[in-house]
């Protein structure tokens, strides 16, 4: 089975602080990863993808990847409340076509 | 509006009825797929297709069966519902054209209690 784990949380940070959630996967092949935030209730809603080391950016989030180190992690700058959700780390493995492995999710709690 | 939608979104029934929970989408993509979402085990791929009439058993398919003879549409069947089959359902579609990566879309999900 090709890992992917997230720690659960809750991740508790102020409003306007840097939120850092992360993920390691098992599979050395893997090329995409995927961040997705999910509101309790609600379906996964993609926000962020990176192929290539390093970082990317998108408005308040960047994603940072570092597969030699198999790890790969989504920074949200100015947090505000509106941020506490769920966030899914999903990779496609090599080999799985088109398969996304998810892990079990980060609770944020952002407080105002 | 490019959209994956599920029908119903809510659902009680009891063990052993026979129910079908229909997802279709309008983004013209080849590959769909289908995840149950429980506390603590997170999601889990059921079955995929990778196109028309070509489908696949992911990692829980025990219980269930779909089918893909159209291009929009995976419905997903419980021939004979039971109870650990109570859970939130979610249907993803993803395209294969050259240069995409795999992003899925998620439909809103399908709530499904099984008594």
């Amino acid at each position: 089975q090709k890992e992917v784990e997230q720690n659960s949380g809750p991740l508790s940070v102020p409003e306007g602080a840097i939120a850092s959630l992360n993920c390691t996967y098992s599979d050395r092949g893997s090329q995409s990863f995927f961040w997705y935030r999910q509101y309790s209730g609600k379906s996964p809603e993609l926000i962020m993808f990176i192929y290539s080391n390093g970082d990317k950016e998108d408005g308040r989030f960047t994603a940072q990847l570092n597969k030699a180190s198999q790890y790969v992690s989504l920074l949200i700058r100015d947090s505000q409340p509106s941020d506490s959700a769920t966030y899914l780390c999903a990779v496609n493995p090599s080999g799985s076509g088109y398969a996304l492995n998810f892990g079990k999710g980060t609770s944020l709690l952002v407080t105002p | 509006e490019a959209q994956v939608t599920q029908n119903p979104r809510y659902l009680i029934t009891v063990t052993g009825k026979k129910l079908t929970v229909t997802c279709s989408q309008n983004m013209n993509h080849e590959y769909m797929s289908w995840y149950r979402q429980d506390p603590g085990l997170g999601l889990r791929q059921i079955y995929y297709s990778m196109n028309v009439e070509v489908t696949d058993k992911g990692d829980v398919p025990e219980g269930y069966k779909v089918s893909r003879k159209e291009k929009r549409n995976f419905p997903l069947i419980l021939e004979s519902p039971s109870p650990n089959q109570t859970s939130l359902y979610f249907c993803a579609s993803s395209s294969r054209r050259q240069g995409t990566r795999h992003e899925q879309y998620f439909g809103p999900g399908t709530r499904l209690t099984v008594t």
